[in-house]
């Protein structure tokens, strides 16, 4: 079975550039969701996705953050402008609603 | 509002036995949940506790005890490998299917 799928793997931009990331979920799961993890500290749920709808973003920077998942598969995650303390790697994770979550590799992003 | 707290860091050597503790604090607990997470690569699942108890698998084994919010994850027959960032997380009824993390504990396994 296919994993969850990120990319880029990493990426460091300029603070103030735009940037964005890309996750193809486990085929057939419904349920996606985007996590920063700082350095040193646990993942935070930063938005999650029912097929294409949003079931929770409180923890979203939305000034700067936007997410969508337009079909119901693939997601996109978009920082504009970015911070320096966005550097962080970006988690996507994907589920059967209600079953354990599967994680990408994240995209690892530092910001200059 | 949700805390989980962990060991920030624990060391341990080959062979030996280690426990992971974690508690936390939640306003509708609906299942704790293990993952281990190697520097660079994504978390993978461990184990799953909704019921008081103990749950073997393997190598690893967790407990829970909702009352007392308390988990802990036991690791036997420790090895190399097993030098990871362990996560707690839970999933709280009231913020819908999505895991909260502690902050993770990273173990180092020395020879």
């Amino acid at each position: 079975e296919a994993g969850v799928a990120q990319s880029p793997r990493y990426k460091i931009i300029e603070k103030r550039q735009s940037v964005a990331f890309w996750c193809n979920p486990i085929s057939g799961h419904a349920t996606l969701y985007w996590y920063q993890q700082i350095l040193g500290q646990g993942p935070k749920l930063l938005i999650q996705f029912q097929n294409n709808g949003v079931v929770d973003d409180s923890q979203l920077p939305k000034d700067r953050f936007s997410a969508e998942r337009l079909k119901g598969v693939d997601s996109t995650l978009k920082i504009q402008p970015a911070k320096l303390e966005d550097s962080a790697v970006y988690l996507c994770a994907s589920s059967s609603p209600g079953a354990r979550a599967f994680f990408g590799q994240g995209t690892r992003l530092t910001v200059v | 509002g949700q805390n989980i707290d962990q060991p920030t860091e624990m060391t341990a050597t080959e062979g030996a036995i280690v426990q992971i503790n974690c508690t936390y604090q939640t306003s509708g607990f609906n299942g704790l949940f293990w993952y281990q997470q190697h520097a660079g690569e994504a978390p993978t699942f461990l184990s799953y506790n909704v019921l008081d108890g103990l749950e073997e698998k393997g190598r690893f084994s967790s407990f829970l005890s909702r009352s007392k919010g308390y988990s802990y994850l036991l690791l036997k027959e420790l090895q190399m490998k097993d030098s990871a960032s362990y996560l707690c997380a839970v999933r709280d009824s009231q913020a819908g299917t999505a895991l909260i993390f502690g902050k993770g504990t990273t173990l180092s396994v020395s020879s």
